[in-house]
């Protein structure tokens, strides 16, 4: 069962312009985190967002929480050819199992 | 800088037939997770790990697929006999504690073809 669905589904930019990814999900967390994964690899841990903090940088990128409508949002700015990749929101699940629940992803494709 | 390593990185084989996946997670990593990724989807938890216990196993399905952590350090998932809807990515990641904070390392996956 998936908790975060991120949207859009698929998105298409030109090199230089901001990326933005948003993440939904429908019960209480501890922490929500973002991954990367490149076409047919493992995915890479991005950043971490804890249910207190409302938003985060690291480099260019961004995150916000907002607990109160259950959402997050991924911010890439000045974005580069070599960020086309897909992105995954992770939640876990306050006050039951530790374990990430992934999203669906979104598919950046960045073009040069 | 340490990786979680795989093998073997694809593999194709026929309905019925068995297959096993090795990971071998970063020195020092205590918690060991396997991962089923089927294609345009994100990945699902089938087994966690942490050192030679099973911690969550729910999604793992019991009567073809098995896992185990002998030693605490790798560890093989097997799955026999395999059939057409267990084709997807097979990752396996590794944190140093358990726990939500954690952040976990995958390694590069295994791809199974079951034709």
């Amino acid at each position: 069962s998936q908790q975060g669905e991120e949207d859009p589904q698929a998105l298409s930019i030109q090199e230089g312009e901001n990326a933005t990814m948003n993440c939904s999900y429908k019960t209480s967390i501890n922490n929500l985190q973002w991954y990367r994964q490149n076409s047919g690899r493992g995915l890479v841990h991005l950043i971490l967002i804890r249910s207190n903090e409302r938003e985060k940088h690291s480099g260019r990128l961004r995150v916000t929480l907002d607990t109160s409508k259950k959402s997050s949002s991924l911010l890439i700015t000045a974005s580069r050819a070599a960020d086309t990749a897909s992105y995954f929101c992770a939640t876990d699940k306050q006050g039951g199992s530790e374990k990430l629940v992934f999203g669906k992803g979104t598919k950046l494709t960045v073009n040069p | 800088e340490a990786e979680v390593a795989q093998s073997p990185r694809y593999k194709i084989t026929e309905k019925s037939q068995a297959v096993a996946f090795w990971c071998d997670p970063i020195s020092g990593h205590a918690t060991l997770y396997w991962y089923r990724q089927i294609l345009g989807q994100g990945p699902e938890l089938l087994v966690q790990f942490q050192d030679e216990s099973v911690v969550d196993d729910s999604q793992l399905p019991k009567d073809r697929f098995s896992a185990e952590r002998l030693k605490g350090v790798d560890s093989t998932l097997k799955i026999q006999p395999a059939e057409l809807g267990d084709s997807a990515m097979y990752l396996c990641a590794s944190s140093f504690g358990v726990g939500p904070y954690n952040e976990q390392f995958f390694g590069p996956g295994t791809r199974l073809t079951v034709l």
